[in-house]
C-alpha cells in the first residue's frame, strides 16, 4: 500500500507553462524529498525538507521551487517549463527518528515538456 | 564526501539462476547501506539494509547482501531468481552514527537492470 501518493503519474505540456507535482504522505514523516531521476542515472536530490516552513536545496541545482506549509504536503513548482525538465521526479519522506534515513517513495511523475 | 559505484549496469540472467548485484562505496566515515528496488512505472521501494551488527542481511523477495568492509562492498544476490525480479536495483550509502540524521546525505549509485529471462 502506498502511503506517498504523487500526482500527476504523467504530464505533457508545451513550453513556457507553469506546473505543479502534488505529494502527499499519511505517515506523519517530518522530513521530505524531492528526487529528479534519468535513465541510467543515479537518483539526484533537487529539494529536501526537514518539517514545516523548512526547505534546502539539495545537491542537484535545479529551477524548480518547493513549499512545505503542512507536514503532510510537499508540493513542486516549476514556474516557465523548459525541455530540459524533462525527466522522472520522485517524491519521498522519512521520518527523522528512525536514525537510518529510510525513505519512502512514491510512485514518481514523468513530465515530458515540448 | 561519499559515493557508490554499481558495476553492472544491466545484467541479463535465466529465470532460477543465481544472480549478483555488485556495489562498492567509499566514504571516510561509518556508513549505513542500502538496497532498493524499483519496478516498472513505480518508485523505490526498499529492499534491506545493513545498519551495524551481522554482515550478512536478508531483505525481502528472498535477497540477501553482504556488508565487507575491507572492500569497501555491498553486493546483492539472491540465489534463485523469478520474472517477476526483473527491475531495476539501487545501492545507497549514507553516513552513519551521528550524521545520519537524514536522507540529505544519501548517495545513490546509478542502478543495475536486472532483467530474467524465461
Amino acid at each position: 500500500e502506498a502511503d506517498i501518493y504523487q500526482t500527476p503519474r504523467y504530464l505533457v505540456i508545451g513550453t513556457g507553462k507553469k506546473i505543479t507535482l502534488e505529494c502527499s504522505q499519511t505517515m506523519g514523516h517530518d522530513k521530505m524529498y524531492w528526487y529528479q531521476q534519468d535513465p541510467g542515472m543515479e537518483l539526484h536530490l533537487i529539494h529536501y525538507s526537514y518539517g514545516v516552513n523548512s526547505t534546502e536545496k539539495g545537491d542537484l541545482s535545479s529551477e524548480s521551487t518547493v513549499s512545505r506549509i503542512r507536514t503532510e504536503h510537499f508540493p513542486l513548482t516549476l514556474e516557465s517549463a523548459r525541455p530540459s525538465h524533462t525527466s522522472q521526479y520522485l517524491c519521498a519522506s522519512s521520518w527523522g527518528g528512525s536514525g537510518a534515513n529510510v525513505l519512502t517513495f512514491g510512485a514518481g511523475s514523468r513530465l515530458t515538456v515540448l | 564526501a561519499q559515493s557508490v559505484t554499481q558495476l553492472d549496469s544491466q545484467v541479463p540472467v535465466f529465470e532460477e539462476a543465481p544472480v549478483e548485484l555488485r556495489c562498492n562505496y567509499s566514504s571516510s566515515v561509518s556508513v549505513y547501506l542500502f538496497w532498493y528496488v524499483q519496478y516498472p512505472n513505480q518508485g523505490l521501494q526498499l529492499l534491506l539494509k545493513y545498519l551495524s551488527g551481522s554482515t550478512l542481511v536478508k531483505g525481502i523477495n528472498g535477497f540477501e547482501a553482504e556488508f565487507n568492509k575491507s572492500q569497501t562492498s555491498f553486493h546483492l544476490r539472491k540465489p534463485s531468481v523469478h520474472i517477476s525480479d526483473t527491475a531495476e536495483y539501487f545501492c545507497a550509502v549514507s553516513g552513519g552514527g551521528l550524521s545520519s540524521g537524514s536522507a540529505r546525505q544519501l548517495t545513490f549509485g546509478s542502478g543495475t537492470q536486472l532483467t530474467v529471462l524465461p
